[in-house]
């Protein structure tokens, strides 16, 4: 079973609108990380977030990691059309030399106008 | 500029055809990652390298193979035992293994 969840599948807000993506790990993890994909390109590296309650921002992009380490979310404040994309989060499991990375499947965001 | 690059950025293979994929990176980064990205299926790692000389399987590493003789080069093979090949391939690198992972522009390759 998949040990990260993401939440929702795919959303569509209209421009100017905020929106929330989630990211549920079904264990402890030692490290979040959040990327952004146009679709048939690379992974941009947006956050990442290691420590419990700690929140990052980015211009209009906002994440926060929850006391127990094992939920995160993105939140996109009045969102433009450069938004759109897909939204990855990847999980780091172990504090060992080789953590365990795991991805989450991804939502994908449109903005329309 | 330093970065990842990744050729080509399409592939087609035929039937029972070894082909293989090009990852550099000139970020100095010791270690190195290849993952497969399905729709729906977010990304599934295929093998990574912590160091020169030294790589180990991921989560779906049959029907591949990788090298690692050099430090900014981490070419993947995809044989003819990998029976449904297509997909989205990209290659990551970090500073060590317990580092963020940047990644290169992708591979998408295709089954003629």
């Amino acid at each position: 079973s998949q040990e990260l969840e993401q939440s929702p599948q795919s959303l569509i807000v209209q421009e100017g609108k905020n929106l929330t993506i989630n990211c549920t790990s079904s264990k402890t993890l030692y490290g979040l990380y959040w990327y952004k994909q146009k679709y048939g390109e690379g992974l941009i590296f947006l956050m990442m977030l290691q420590k419990g309650g700690e929140e990052k921002s980015h211009e209009k992009i906002t994440a926060k990691l929850d006391e127990k380490k094992q939920q995160s979310s993105l939140h996109i404040t009045a969102s433009q059309p450069s938004h759109a994309g897909i939204y990855l989060c990847g999980a780091d499991y172990s504090t060992d030399s080789w953590g365990k990375f795991q991805f989450g499947a991804g939502t994908q965001v449109v903005v329309t106008p | 500029d330093g970065g990842i690059t990744q050729s080509p950025k399409y592939l087609f293979r035929k039937e029972g055809q070894n082909v293989t994929l090009s990852c550099e990176q000139n970020l100095n980064h010791d270690a190195m990652y290849w993952y497969r990205q399905d729709p729906g299926q977010g990304l599934r790692l295929i093998y990574y390298s912590q160091i020169v000389n030294d790589f180990q399987k991921g989560d779906i590493a049959e029907g591949y193979s990788v090298s690692r003789e050099k430090k900014e080069s981490f070419p993947l093979t995809v044989t003819s035992a990998q029976k449904n090949p297509t997909a989205f391939y990209l290659c990551a690198s970090s500073r060590d293994s317990q580092e963020t992972q940047y990644f290169g522009p992708g591979t998408r390759l295709l089954v003629l």
